[in-house]
């Protein structure tokens, strides 16, 4: 059963134009999300993370939105870039009692085109 | 910054044999190791949770017989593919925590992973 999920495998946008990656979660005990960038055979990049007490947040070109009564989030890119190709994953802490380990989504590929 | 340290990056080894991979933290106290699993363009799955000076913890699924996780200090945890088939070949990354800063990444920092190939 997958407790986060990224409905959209692939997205691709123009240059200098916004991205919008999706996540959806069914877990209500999730506390904390971040999004993660990620290059074949490397490990993930931290983008941006957000608590649940929160809605926003934001950090340069970089803005994650959280609803929890939706349990849905998304992060932001803008203006995109062609170095922001890549796949993105979001993921989820806090689904369970002292459970840390992070629940993460099956991951969007983001295609900028120059 | 913090850093993980994992090695190696790749391996290929033959069918049967073990495979040991490393994971360092070099500047923060690793008091918690995470081990992930990653198949080709899915997600990355939770194997275990470990912490220092402790039993690991193994996600439903996973064969802890298989899978040995050694984590006898701060700073370094190791996963271990005994008997490896080829079923086992996938990319897989360490991600430690440390409970007082929280480690790098608003508190996870990843390995950058290996590949292991069973042949």
């Amino acid at each position: 059963d997958q407790q986060v999920k990224q409905n959209s495998p692939s997205l691709s946008v123009q240059e200098g134009r916004i991205s919008i990656l999706n996540c959806d979660y069914t877990n209500s005990m999730f506390d904390y999300f971040l999004w993660y960038k990620k290059y074949p055979a490397e490990g993930p990049t931290f983008l941006i993370s957000i608590s649940s007490i929160k809605d926003k947040n934001e950090d340069g070109r970089f803005t994650v939105f959280l609803n929890k009564s939706a349990k849905h989030l998304s992060l932001h890119i803008v203006p995109s870039q062609p170095g922001d190709s890549a796949v993105y994953f979001c993921a989820a802490s806090g689904g369970g009692p002292g459970r840390r380990a992070l629940t993460f989504g099956s991951g969007t590929r983001l295609q900028v085109q120059p | 910054g913090a850093v993980v340290s994992q090695h190696p990056s790749w391996v290929i080894c033959k069918s049967g044999t073990s495979v040991k991979i490393e994971c360092r933290s070099l500047d923060f106290q690793a008091t918690t190791m995470f081990w992930y699993r990653q198949f080709p363009k899915q997600s990355l799955m939770l194997m275990a949770t470990s912490n220092e000076g402790s039993k690991a913890t193994y996600e439903q699924g996973v064969e802890k017989d298989k899978f040995l996780i050694n984590h006898a200090s701060l700073t370094l945890s190791t996963l271990t593919v005994t008997s490896a088939h080829p079923e086992d070949s996938s990319f897989y990354i360490c991600s430690a925590r440390d409970r007082t800063t929280g480690g790098g990444g608003n508190g996870y920092t990843f390995g950058s992973g290996t590949r292991l190939t069973v042949v």
